[in-house]
């Protein structure tokens, strides 16, 4: 396997509060993503990052921020934590230019927003 | 129209059937295409690639019509083991590194 950490695996949180997700990787991959998955919606894209301090903003991205300060560490931001970002979050790597292998996912964090 | 559209479901086969997945892409751009299996409260994890020759890895099949924009996917022979969600996944915008999802097939293996 790549290498891949997420942290915390699970977590409660209350409306308004702001939440920091964790994804770690010990493979030197450049591309890291963070994605949710909701029912019916699959995947999306919330935020990537194609460098150190090089990110970009997927299709669902608003309420949410991200940050990468070393090759390893690509870390979720929620501002200000909403109901509707109940959701399995997930981090993923790029193990190569083009996509030509996919992604290499972590185990996910189930975060719940009450 | 979702740029991946896959039929959700579910499959309810009988060990050792055959069993096929199509899934359809919008984007006439997409690069490259991959299927994922997903278990049950598990991260998603790549299956296979898809070529334009179509490619075949054990009972597992995958076939790309660009003409049509489907992708298709095969399994031979299944197991209980593939119970599974699987996605069927197209690199939309090469360069970006960005993959798109569908939201996936859900099959269910029978004893």
């Amino acid at each position: 396997d790549a290498g891949i950490t997420q942290s915390p695996r699970h977590k409660v949180t209350e409306t308004g509060t702001p939440v920091t997700l964790r994804c770690h990787q010990t493979e030197n991959h450049r591309y890291m993503y963070w994605y949710r998955q909701d029912p019916g919606h699959g995947l999306r894209l919330i935020h990537y990052s194609y460098g150190v301090k090089d990110t970009d903003k997927g299709e669902v991205s608003d309420g949410y921020s991200v940050s990468r300060s070393k090759t390893e560490d690509f870390l979720l931001t929620l501002e200000s934590a909403t109901s509707s970002q109940t959701s399995v979050y997930f981090c993923a790597i790029s193990e190569s230019t083009g996509g030509l292998y996919g992604y290499t996912f972590g185990s996910g964090t189930r975060l719940t927003v009450v | 129209r979702k740029e991946v559209e896959q039929d959700p479901g579910p499959f309810n086969v009988p060990e050792g059937a055959t069993v096929a997945f199509n899934c359809t892409y919008s984007n006439s751009a997409s690069q490259s295409f991959f299927w994922y299996r997903q278990d049950c409260r598990k991260e998603p994890k790549l299956l296979m690639s898809v070529y334009s020759s179509g490619n075949e890895d054990g009972r597992f099949t995958a076939q790309l019509n660009r003409a049509s924009q489907y992708i298709s996917l095969l399994i031979r022979d299944s197991k209980l083991s593939d119970s599974a969600t699987y996605l069927c996944v197209a690199l939309t915008n090469f360069g970006n590194e960005k993959l798109t999802f569908g939201t996936g097939t859900r099959l269910t293996i029978i004893p």
